[in-house]
């Protein structure tokens, strides 16, 4: 596609359940990110993909979090039993790997999940 | 690990000229990259830079100092469409993921 996008744009949930966010990176990029974005914060990292294999999964905050990649395409960000600081902006960003000077992260628009 | 400041706030008047700073503490510094993200919108890129000194790119410029762990983007010509919050990010090692400072929220007024 032209761009990266993420689904759903936005999702309301109760506390205690799952939810499931999707990311569909730029087409021929190998690699991707997960970051969170409380309000008025920074971009938190959460895990890097490099391929279908995430050689960095440092920033996962807890053991409900967890997330899947499917060969170079669509990653999906699970949240399991979701608590009430959960709630944030979830973006997805893709890149290319050719360790250049330029391996610019192209953001799609986020997932605004709030927990009730 | 990684320490990065940016100012949380700052205001400017359209036409004018301002600049952001970023400080950052970290080893192994292997770029720094200025991002702006609108209100409900993804971050975009704006630029980069690993060398020290200043790259220009229209009205952006970017300006790095390794030794002194220090960068500033600066806006010229403002536009009512700036406001938005610039990320500075970081990256160190042989890491490809940058670390993110807060974001200063640059609000531009008539």
């Amino acid at each position: 596609g032209a761009g990266v996008s993420q689904s759903p744009s936005n999702k309301v949930t109760e506390k205690g359940k799952d939810v499931e966010l999707r990311c569909d990176p730029i087409s021929g990029h190998t690699a991707l990110y997960w970051y969170r974005q409380r309000l008025g914060q920074g971009l938190e990292f959460l895990i890097y993909f490099q391929g279908n294999s995430a050689p960095d999964k440092s920033g996962l905050p807890s053991d409900r979090f967890s997330a899947e990649r499917t060969g170079e395409s669509v990653s999906t960000l699970t949240i399991q039993r979701t608590q009430q600081e959960d709630s944030a902006v979830y973006l997805c960003a893709s890149s290319f790997l050719n360790r250049g000077p330029q391996e610019t992260q192209y953001f799609g628009p986020g997932t605004r999940l709030l927990v009730l | 690990g990684q320490n990065i400041d940016q100012p949380t706030e700052m205001t400017a008047t359209e036409g004018a000229i301002v600049q952001i700073n970023c400080t950052y503490q970290t080893s192994g510094f292997n770029g720094l990259f200025w991002y702006q993200q609108h209100a409900g919108e993804a971050p975009t890129f704006l630029s980069y830079n690993v060398l020290d000194g200043l790259e220009e790119k229209g009205r952006f410029s970017s300006f790095l100092s390794r030794s002194k762990g220090y960068s500033y983007l600066l806006l010229k010509e403002l536009q009512m469409k700036d406001s938005a919050s610039y990320l500075c990010a970081v990256r160190s090692g042989g890491s490809y993921i940058p670390t993110f400072g807060r974001g200063t929220s640059l609000i531009v007024h008539p």
